[in-house]
C-alpha cells in the first residue's frame, strides 16, 4: 500500500531533550515536506526537500533540522525542544512540489 | 502577505444536501490548487485538484471550480453524507516549491 509512515504517533518529552520524528514513504517520491498544525494557524511548512541531499526552509523552520540522505526517508530533528513546539506534525510526500501531497497520519508532540 | 483563505470557518448541512465550500486566494501567479479533507485524528487526505488552465474538474460526488478572474476556488459536494463531516482545506502552489494551506472549513452533516 502506498503510504507515508511517521513514527511515533504520540510523544511527550521534556524541554531540551533531543528527539527525532521519522518519516518514510514507499512511493519513490522526490518531494517531501514537514508541516505543523496548530489551532487557528492551520498547516504551516517547516522544511521541504526537492530530492536527496536537497533541503530548504519553509515558513517556520526555527528550532528544527531535517536531513535527506535517502529518497524514502525525511526525519525531523528537534535538537532542543521547547514548549512552543508542542504541536501536531505531518510529513508529506509527492512526485514534485506541484503535485498532490500524500500525508502521513501525524505525530502529536507535547513538550513539557 | 499572500495567503490562501476560506470564507467560512464552519458549514452545517443536512444529509442529502449539496455542500459548497469556498476559498479565496491572493496570488494570481498560483497555478495549482488542491482540496484536502481532514477527519479527526487523521492526516489530510487528497480530494481533488485543478490546474490554472482549467475552470472546472469533477470527481466522484465532488466538483472543483476555479475562477481566476476573482481568484476564487470552490468545492462542491453532491448529496452530502455524514461521512463527509470533516475539516476541508484548500491549498495553492506558489512558485512550485510548496503548498500554502488555508485555515480550513469545518463541515458538519446532520442526518
Amino acid at each position: 500500500e502506498a503510504q507515508v509512515t511517521q513514527n511515533p504517533r504520540y510523544l511527550i518529552t521534556v524541554t531540551g531533550k533531543k528527539l527525532t520524528v521519522t518519516c518514510s514513504q514507499n512511493m519513490n517520491h522526490e518531494y517531501m515536506s514537514w508541516y505543523r498544525q496548530d489551532p487557528g494557524l492551520g498547516l504551516r511548512q517547516i522544511y521541504y526537500s526537492m530530492n536527496v541531499e536537497v533541503t530548504d526552509k519553509g515558513d517556520v523552520p526555527e528550532g528544527y533540522k531535517v536531513s535527506r540522505k535517502e529518497k524514502r526517508n525525511f526525519p525531523l530533528i528537534l535538537e532542543s525542544p521547547s514548549p512552543n513546539q508542542t504541536s501536531l506534525y505531518f510529513c508529506a510526500s509527492s512526485l514534485a512540489a506541484n503535485y498532490g501531497y500524500t500525508f502521513g497520519s501525524g505525530t502529536r508532540l507535547t513538550v513539557v | 502577505g499572500e495567503s490562501v483563505g476560506l470564507h467560512l470557518p464552519t458549514l452545517s448541512v443536512q444529509e442529502g444536501d449539496n455542500s459548497i465550500i469556498n476559498c479565496a486566494y491572493s496570488n494570481s501567479a498560483s497555478d495549482y490548487f488542491i482540496w484536502y479533507k481532514q477527519e479527526s485524528g487523521k492526516g489530510p487526505q487528497f480530494i481533488i485538484d485543478i490546474r490554472s488552465n482549467m475552470d472546472k474538474r469533477q470527481g466522484q460526488r465532488v466538483t472543483v471550480l476555479l475562477n481566476k478572474t476573482v481568484k476564487h476556488l470552490s468545492l462542491q459536494i453532491a448529496a452530502t453524507q455524514p461521512g463527509d463531516s470533516a475539516v476541508y482545506f484548500c491549498a495553492e502552489n506558489q512558485a512550485g516549491t510548496a503548498l500554502i494551506f488555508g485555515k480550513g472549513t469545518t463541515l458538519s452533516v446532520s442526518s
